[in-house]
């Protein structure tokens, strides 16, 4: 266990749902982050919150709509997805400003298995 | 912008064999942090080792090293003694800590690596 926890962890959806994921972390880091893993394609970074503000959003479209209430939990609200947007969505966290990469390195939860039919 | 490439899309080596398994990255900064993940086919990712591009020493971590040539932007992962739960996806990341904000993992493309009994 890496201390990101994810919720649910498969989620089959229709194109008309709307869904959320959720991501907790329980390492008292400051920055957290969705990453979304499609077959055949390297992890793409979607969107960036360092101490609950966002600071990067990777050119998404806005059928994805993330949230972070506090340091500890992230949120991704899912509404009228497209097929393709079928993957493995992977949330992580980490200590931002730390100085070492021992600190700064990113802590990755077990994922949510997305399809969207 | 930093790119990861990782050439051999799959391995495959018998139970305790060493096998090596490439990296290779472009930047223009000096200072970075190299990282290699491993993700088991229950699909949780795991750090494996980390590296700072400052330090000249190799980072090793019990089975796990690594082969850090700064001037060739190169980081293999250098797998010893495999063992059977070796067998799973391996990426390898690349972060500039000085990227203002949360920072950035880019990650290469990943080789799958199956050990054999």
């Amino acid at each position: 266990e890496t201390g990101v926890t994810q919720t649910p962890r498969h989620l089959v959806m229709g194109m008309t749902n709307k869904k959320s994921l959720k991501c907790e972390q329980h390492l008292g880091h400051n920055a957290m982050y969705w990453y979304k893993q499609s077959a055949k394609k390297p992890l793409e970074l979607m969107f960036v919150y360092n101490f609950k503000e966002q600071t990067e959003n990777n050119s998404v479209p806005s059928r994805f709509s993330p949230e972070c209430p506090n340091s500890s939990h992230l949120f991704l609200h899912l509404h009228t997805l497209q097929p393709e947007d079928s993957a493995l969505y992977l949330c992580a966290s980490s200590q931002v400003g730390a100085g070492t990469s021992v600190q700064e390195t990113q802590y990755f939860g077990p994922g949510t298995r997305l399809l969207v039919l | 912008a930093q790119t990861v490439t990782q050439s051999q899309p799959e391995m495959s080596v018998q139970e305790a064999e060493t096998v090596t398994l490439s990296c290779t990255y472009d930047t223009s900064e000096n200072n970075y942090y190299l990282f290699w993940y491993k993700q088991p086919p229950s699909r949780q990712m795991i750090l494996v080792i980390r590296q700072e591009a400052y330090k000249q020493q190799n980072a090793t971590e019990n089975r796990f090293s690594v082969n850090f040539q700064k001037a060739a932007k190169s980081f293999s992962l250098k797998i010893s003694d495999s063992q059977l739960g070796d067998t799973a996806m391996y990426f390898c990341a690349f972060m500039n800590p000085l990227i203002q904000g949360a920072q950035k993992l880019v990650f290469g493309q990943g080789t799958r690596l199956t050990i054999n009994p």
